[in-house]
């Protein structure tokens, strides 16, 4: 079947414009998390969502960034006002229903975004 | 100090070793997993475990929950396993968001013929 697929694949922006970059994740998958990698850098958890509950925001770095997730499925992350330092690959997993709340997350292929 | 932190940062190896990758941590957690991600490429999930050992193919991974230790072992390497390999925790944090999952910064993995 499909996996987790994210788009765009990379995106370049000009410093202080608004980016949106999505996530499809697996049929079914009823969690969904956002990560980024820096240049050099270890991963970094954003946010999660599980379900109808309400996400985790705890790793977003600042107000500019925000993400929904519509229907429990497809989400969109938004970065507003972009800069410099946002210049990442974004990270998209998702993760079965069943069993634990850490299951094996399937991870996309990033999107990545550079901010002239 | 890191709140994962992975040993070595770097390993080159010759085809055929025996490889070990160390991820130790600080707090508390409910789970650890190891992650594969090869140069321009995506992530692959190797294994989750929370106590145990875990074996799937050539590769092996222990936990220790007491020493707040794990490990990852890859018998005969192959070229094709140069690749990133990275720890990650739930770590306990308290309060409303009980667990967060932490990235240690990877082991950059280059195993040649």
């Amino acid at each position: 079947g499909a996996g987790v697929s994210q788009s765009p694949s990379n995106k370049v922006t000009e410093k202080g414009k608004d980016v949106e970059l999505r996530c499809d994740p697996i049929s079914g998958h009823t969690a969904l998390y956002w990560y980024r990698q820096s240049l050099g850098q270890g991963l970094e958890f954003l946010i999660y969502f599980q379900g109808n509950s309400a996400p985790d925001k705890s790793g977003l770095p600042s107000d500019r960034f925000s993400a929904e997730r519509t229907g429990g499925s497809v989400s969109t992350l938004t970065i507003q006002r972009t800069q410099q330092e946002d210049s990442a690959v974004y990270l998209c997993a998702s993760s079965s229903p069943s069993g634990s709340f850490y299951n094996e997350q399937f991870f996309g292929p990033g999107t990545r975004l550079t901010v002239l | 100090k890191n709140e994962v932190e992975q040993s070595p940062q770097n390993l080159t190896a010759q085809e055929g070793e025996f490889i070990t990758i160390n991820c130790s941590y600080s707090v508390g957690i409910s789970a650890l997993h190891w992650l594969q991600q090869h140069p321009g490429g995506g992530i692959v999930s190797l294994f989750m475990l929370s106590s145990g050992k875990k074996k799937h193919g050539r590769l092996i991974a222990t936990i220790n929950i007491q020493e707040k230790h794990s490990s990852l072992h890859i018998t005969a390497s192959h070229p094709r396993d140069s690749a990133v390999y990275i720890c990650a925790v739930w770590l306990w944090r308290g309060g409303g968001s009980n667990y967060k999952l932490t990235f240690g910064k990877g082991t950059l993995l280059t195993v040649n013929p």
